[in-house]
């Protein structure tokens, strides 16, 4: 089946660090992929997405790049805030079918 | 505009209670969708309308009940409900066209606890 793996754990870091959180998918065919991000006490919020290989997709600093051949969409941002304090979804789809596949999710801490 | 809002924000019932969850969308999406998400976890798909007629139900207990008067509104109606069924429920939509990536937009939820 179609499914979505992230790494395990928290990530904490300090602001302006470099964040990577690693997504990687087992999926027959060609998804599109999404990252969510969720802030304390809201619902969730798409952050990016792409939808073909080698796509990349960008917002509010954040960026990931659609790999085909590793079958990874890894989330990266070069210089972390205390506001990126969330938890991160990585999330997957397929045209016509309306389930979304997520990965479990990392909390992100940033401390200052 | 990629607003989706949820009334109310907060709930507080007990198991002999009856109440509802609301959801509104005006982006001319045509897919609504109910969501759980336990604390830490990631949202677990409930019930799927597409063009307001019920398509996906995923094996959710009957005291959890979905309604789609119109393409803009999708309202939860609960009864009976058990502690355990505390938790954050989301309402997403998406414009399910043929010949478009489908993707979801959430609202900010409803946070549910039951006595």
């Amino acid at each position: 089946g179609n499914s979505v793996t992230q790494m395990e754990g928290p990530v904490t870091l300090s602001e302006e660090a470099f964040l990577t959180i690693n997504c990687t998918y087992t999926a027959t065919g060609y998804p599109s992929l999404f990252w969510y991000v969720q802030y304390p006490g809201e619902g969730l919020q798409l952050l990016l997405k792409a939808t073909k290989a080698d796509d990349k997709g960008s917002n509010k600093g954040f960026e990931a790049t659609y790999r085909k051949e590793t079958t990874s969409f890894h989330l990266e941002k070069g210089s972390v805030q205390v506001s990126d304090s969330a938890v991160y979804f990585c999330a997957l789809t397929f045209y016509g079918n309306n389930r979304l596949a997520f990965g479990k999710g990392n909390q992100v801490v940033v401390i200052p | 505009d990629t607003e989706v809002t949820q009334t109310p924000k907060h709930l507080v019932m007990g198991m002999t209670n009856k109440k509802s969850l609301k959801c509104e969308q005006h982006m001319g999406h045509r897919a609504m969708y109910w969501y759980k998400q336990k604390a830490k976890k990631p949202p677990e798909l409930m019930f799927v309308y597409s063009y307001e007629k019920l398509s996906i139900n995923e094996s959710v207990p009957s005291r959890f009940s979905p309604e789609c008067p119109n393409s803009s509104l999708l309202n939860l109606h609960l009864h009976a409900l058990q502690p355990e069924d505390s938790a954050l429920y989301l309402c997403a939509s998406s414009q399910d066209e043929a010949d478009l990536t489908d993707t979801q937009y959430f609202g900010p939820g409803t946070r549910l606890t039951v006595l």
